[in-house]
């Protein structure tokens, strides 16, 4: 069965502080990692990773897969109060008809 | 572009009665979308997978008869919650799959709250 597992499962940091969330993943015929942002409402993308090694940059935000460990981390630079989210790794496999198989989320408070 | 809509935001219902739920993606075709559910403080339970022109596939544990889906186009799909119990009260979420970079991409509705009374 493939499982996707994500730690911390939440935390809490004052603004300007880097924090780092961890996926780590255990599925066959692995495709791709995608990394999702979960505020209020629903999840918005964030990153996809296919390669290991090779670091995604947007903004603050940014993300690497190490597909030998089967593990990624997302990181947040000088962390705002908007970061304030729910932070969701997802797993996409080639045999699952699309479908992605979800870790439970890292819960992410952002303190003034 | 990709967006999905999903429409009720938020519904609230008597004991015994349905609700439908729409999910739309806006600017894209969509052969296959995912509805979920989401209790407070939990991750995505993925409850089925909604193909267009044939029947939803359903996740283990999941009543079909319970939840109904209906893909009827490439752009619209939606789940019914038949006779509807308090337990039933949750944030439902939707989701459209497409192609970016040769890899699956879910683009999510904004989800729609159910409360059943």
């Amino acid at each position: 069965e493939d499982k996707v597992v994500q730690s911390p499962l939440s935390l809490v940091v004052h603004e300007g502080d880097t924090v780092t969330l961890n996926c780590s993943y255990e599925v066959t015929n692995f495709r791709s990692l995608l990394w999702y942002k979960q505020e209020k409402k629903a999840p918005t993308f964030l990153f996809m990773l296919t390669s290991s090694g090779i670091e995604k940059k947007s903004g603050r935000l940014s993300s690497i897969l190490d597909k030998k460990e089967l593990f990624s981390i997302l990181n947040i630079t000088a962390t705002q109060t908007g970061d304030s989210a729910v932070y969701l790794c997802a797993v996409d496999v080639k045999a699952a008809g699309n479908k992605l198989t979800f870790g439970g989320g890292t819960r992410v408070l952002v303190k003034p | 572009g990709a967006v999905v809509s999903q429409h009720p935001s938020r519904v609230i219902c008597k004991s015994g009665t349905s609700v439908k739920i729409e999910c739309r993606s806006l600017d894209f075709q969509a052969t296959t979308m995912f509805w979920y559910r989401q209790f407070p403080k939990q991750s995505l339970m993925l409850m089925a997978t909604s193909n267009e022109g044939s029947k939803a596939t359903y996740e283990q544990g999941v009543e079909k008869d319970k939840f109904l889906i209906n893909h009827a186009s490439l752009t619209l799909s939606t789940l019914t919650v038949t006779s509807a119990h308090p337990e039933d009260s949750s944030f439902y979420i939707c989701s459209a799959h497409r192609q970016f970079s040769g890899a699956n991409v879910l683009t999510f509705g904004a989800g729609s709250r159910l409360t059943v009374l």
